[in-house]
Parts: C-alpha cells; structure tokens; sequence
C-alpha cells in the first residue's frame, strides 16, 4: 500500500515570498506524483506530475516539483507567491498500473498575504 | 463541454433517505472514479470503473452504497440510509487510457446529511 505524509497543514506567507510545500510518500513499488490545488468549492486541479526523467518538473502558475527517490519526497515550491496562490494544494501517488487509484496526502492550505 | 461535471452541486437530505449523485466524465475517457472528501482531509478513494465494468472497490464503499456506470459513459452513485456520517464532498474523476494516471476532476458534490 501506498501512503503520503504533507508535513505542514497550514502555510501562511507573504506575497511575494518564496514557499515551499512539504510532501513524501512510502510506496513498496515504484509510484508516479502529482501535485493538485483546489480553490474553495471546486474541484482538484493538476498542478505538475512526474513519471519518469527528470526529477525536477515544473507545472502551471510558476510551481515546480523536484523528485528525490532517496528521501522518498516530491517537495512544491514557488519563488514567488501571489494572493492568487491561496488554496489547498494535495500531493498523491499513484502505482505504476493502468487505472491505478490516486492516495493523497491530507493536503497543505497555503495562505498569501498581502 | 470540455470538463468532469457532477449533478448536483450541494444535496441536503435527513438521515435515513436516499440519495443518487451524477457524474459526466470527458467525452471519449474510458476511466471513472469516485472520490470521498471530508472537512481537512484529502480524497479518499472509493471505486473504480473502466467502461461499464467496475474494477476496484474500497473497503470504504460499505452496502449503503452502490455505483454504477451502464453505457460506460455518466456515472451514479447511490447512498441508502444516509447516516451523518456521509456528510462530505463526494468527487468524480476520469482519466483516458495511457501509461500514467492522470485523473480529471469534477466539482463535487456535497453531502450534508441531518
């Protein structure tokens, strides 16, 4: 079975700061990771994934994603934040098998402020 | 229509009663999963379908609880006896077939039970 751990709950920041959200995961095979962020009252939308490659993917909005197999971990980061940002951004792994559930981590909410 | 959408939005119903939600997946994706959120914590998966044929359920899909998807297109999940416990965000996801899992999703539906 897969699990993920987000070590921060809550990550309150300025704007403009740089941030960086906390993700690891503990799988017996080899996963795939995603990172999502839902906005209040919608649904899960795909911030960045990796599959294979390069361990350092960059998504949509600025974030990027760096994957470290040693360390277990798929840390997101931003340079700089925008109030935008505000939302609830979930890591989940998904094992290497067509169709395969995603299992999310409890999730971070990211608060910028001004 | 270019997205997941799910019917209805928010269901508010008394303790004891059915309930029936509707999820619309993207035009031509074979996959569709259903996802269970409740209040600080992240999506917790419940099933799975390929077509019309439901391959995975979790243990967390106890006997009030059946989904279906006959043409292998819209999906439905039903809830009988709703307990306060079934209060959440019920999510659908789809995916196409391919090599990773990345899954779609809808807005939700939430559940409040009395």
């Amino acid at each position: 079975a897969q699990s993920v751990t987000q070590l921060d709950s809550q990550v309150p920041v300025f704007e403009e700061a740089p941030v960086e959200l906390r993700c690891n995961y503990s799988s017996s095979v080899s996963v795939y990771l995603f990172w999502y962020v839902q906005y209040p009252n919608q649904g899960l939308q795909l911030l960045l994934k990796y599959l294979s490659g390069s361990t350092l993917v960059k998504g949509i909005n600025g974030f990027e994603a760096e994957f470290n197999k040693s360390q277990t971990s798929f840390h997101l980061r931003k340079p700089s934040v925008h109030i935008s940002d505000t939302a609830e951004y979930f890591c989940a792994v998904s094992v290497k098998t067509s169709g395969s559930r995603l299992t999310f981590g409890e999730g971070t909410q990211l608060t910028v402020n001004p | 229509d270019t997205g997941v959408s799910q019917d209805p939005r928010h269901k508010i119903t008394k303790r004891g009663q059915n309930v029936t939600f509707r999820c619309d997946p993207i035009s031509e994706h074979n996959r569709l999963y259903w996802y269970r959120q409740t209040l600080g914590q992240g999506p917790e998966f419940l099933t799975y379908f390929q077509n019309e044929a439901q391959l995975e359920k979790s243990r967390l899909l106890s006997d009030r609880f059946s989904a279906e998807r006959p043409k292998g297109s819209f999906s439905t999940l039903e809830i009988q006896r709703t307990e306060q416990g079934d209060s959440a965000m019920y999510l659908c996801a789809s995916s196409d077939r391919g090599y990773y899992n990345e899954q779609f999703f809808g807005p939700g539906t939430r559940l409040t039970v009395l």
